[in-house]
């Protein structure tokens, strides 16, 4: 167990709704990531936010957005979704944005698009 | 260019054998990091071992060792003593060290599929 919690685990929905996915780091991590693993894209970077601030962007579609929370807690928004949304969706945490510090990983939301 | 590349889709390893699996990547930047994660088939992402570009000794986590060739840009897992458990999907990740906390995201590589036969 890696200390890092995503809910919901898996997530079916259908074109055009909007899902919010929800992510807890470990205890003590300011900074998160989010990924998305797909089929023909791989894992991908899609956003970091370190202590409540947005600190990158990566390849996050307009659709897509987050947020972090004071309590550090964030969540994924996706609107408008497509087919090709479905994906498994992770993030992971670390205390710092060191070189070092390892990126513990949750066990992902499994979105599913009809 | 690929930032990691590894040239193995799929290996094949028998129990209690050593295996390799490659990874090659591609940076300009002298500090960086570089990781190892398994993924089992339940989907999850779990750690392996990580190298620092600036170590001077190649990482051992367990029966998990990095072979660490700077020169080369390699950073290759080897695993000693397979088990049927080590069944999985193994992604090489690099983290670079400059510019802005964005690039210390992991760019990784397409993963290698191994599967231990008993």
């Amino acid at each position: 167990d890696s200390g890092v919690t995503q809910t919901p685990k898996h997530l079916i929905t259908a074109t055009g709704q909007r899902v919010t996915l929800r992510c807890s780091p470990r205890s003590g991590d300011l900074s998160v990531y989010w990924y998305q693993q797909s089929l023909d894209q791989g894992l991908q970077f899609l956003i970091q936010y370190y202590n409540g601030e947005e600190r990158a962007k990566g390849n996050i579609l307009e659709r897509f957005s987050a947020q972090q929370f004071p309590d550090l807690h964030s969540e994924l928004n996706l609107s408008s979704l497509e087919l090709g949304d479905s994906a498994l969706y992770f993030c992971a945490s670390t205390r710092t944005s060191g070189i070092r510090e390892t990126q513990y990983f949750g066990p992902g939301t499994r979105l599913l698009v009809l | 260019a690929q930032k990691i590349t590894q040239t193995q889709p799929g290996m094949f390893v028998q129990e209690k054998e050593a295996v390799t699996l490659d990874c090659t990547y591609d940076t300009s930047d002298q500090s960086y990091g570089l990781f190892w994660y398994k993924q089992p088939s339940s989907g999850e992402m779990i750690f392996l071992i990580y190298q620092g570009s600036y170590d001077e000794q190649n990482a051992t986590e367990g029966r998990y060792s990095l072979n660490f060739q700077k020169a080369r840009k390699s950073a290759n897992l080897v695993i000693s003593a397979s088990q049927l458990g080590d069944s999985a999907m193994y992604f090489c990740a690099m983290r670079e060290g400059k510019g802005d906390t964005g690039r210390r995201a992991l760019t990784f590589g397409s993963g290698t599929r191994l599967q231990v036969q008993p």
